[in-house]
């Protein structure tokens, strides 16, 4: 089936190491997304790539890269993970620009860093 | 992007019409309205979007005001499927500019 893979789905970390997120789409979308969902907080955008090659800072950055070698991949790693990035993660991509082309979501990536 | 303002939390009847509101008192006039909406531990899914006429699909219906300034999402037969979180944002269509999602507003369907 067509669409997002996010892995893992579930990770225990523990402060100070280093942890990459990745996620996969198969539609061929230009445009993709890391957001990051916190109780009361709502969903936060940390990074996008409107393009391969391409990566830029949302709301919430500090703490997280992000690379785009090719179309289809867009890992975000948290090099030396802290409690405060404990979250659910959720990838997103989407393929028009304009006002077209809505978001797809994978089913997110929850993370928890003692 | 405009920033908009919606309940924290509503109610509706399962059968009934669920109608969320949405402000956004500064939006721009080439900024749109989008509707998403996360049901629990789910990745958001988009429902409709619109510029000024009212757009209707097969989810749902959006009712932006004359002015521009606030708009209503309309669930015409809400399900005890429909509880979920509903997430109102103001985009510029032009680019690829991200969407910034806000806290939105949680639907509880009620049997």
């Amino acid at each position: 089936i067509a669409g997002i893979t996010q892995a893992p789905t579930s990770q225990i970390l523990a402060a100070g190491r280093r942890m990459t997120l990745r996620c996969t789409q198969d539609m061929r979308h230009n445009a993709m997304y890391w957001y990051r969902q916190d109780l009361g907080l709502g969903l936060r955008l940390i990074h996008y790539s409107n393009t391969a090659g391409t990566t830029g800072k949302g709301e919430v950055p500090d703490g997280y890269s992000v690379s785009r070698a090719n179309t289809d991949d867009f890992p975000l790693t948290l090099a030396s993970a802290v409690p405060s990035q404990t979250s659910v993660y959720f990838c997103a991509s989407r393929k028009d620009q304009g006002a077209g082309g809505e978001l797809f979501f994978g089913e997110g990536s929850r993370l928890t860093v003692l | 992007d405009a920033k908009t303002t919606q309940p924290t939390s509503m109610d509706c009847a399962e059968g009934r019409a669920a109608n969320l509101p949405c402000n956004h008192s500064t939006i721009s006039g080439n900024e749109y309205v989008y509707w998403y909406r996360q049901i629990h531990s789910q990745g958001p899914q988009y429902i409709i979007h619109g510029l000024k006429n009212n757009e209707t699909n097969e989810m749902a219906s959006l009712i932006i005001t004359e002015d521009r300034k606030s708009s209503t999402l309309i669930l015409p037969h809400a399900t005890l499927r429909d509880t979920a979180v509903y997430y109102c944002i103001v985009r510029v269509a032009v680019g690829n500019t991200p969407l910034v999602f806000g806290k939105g507003t949680r639907l509880s369907v009620i049997a």
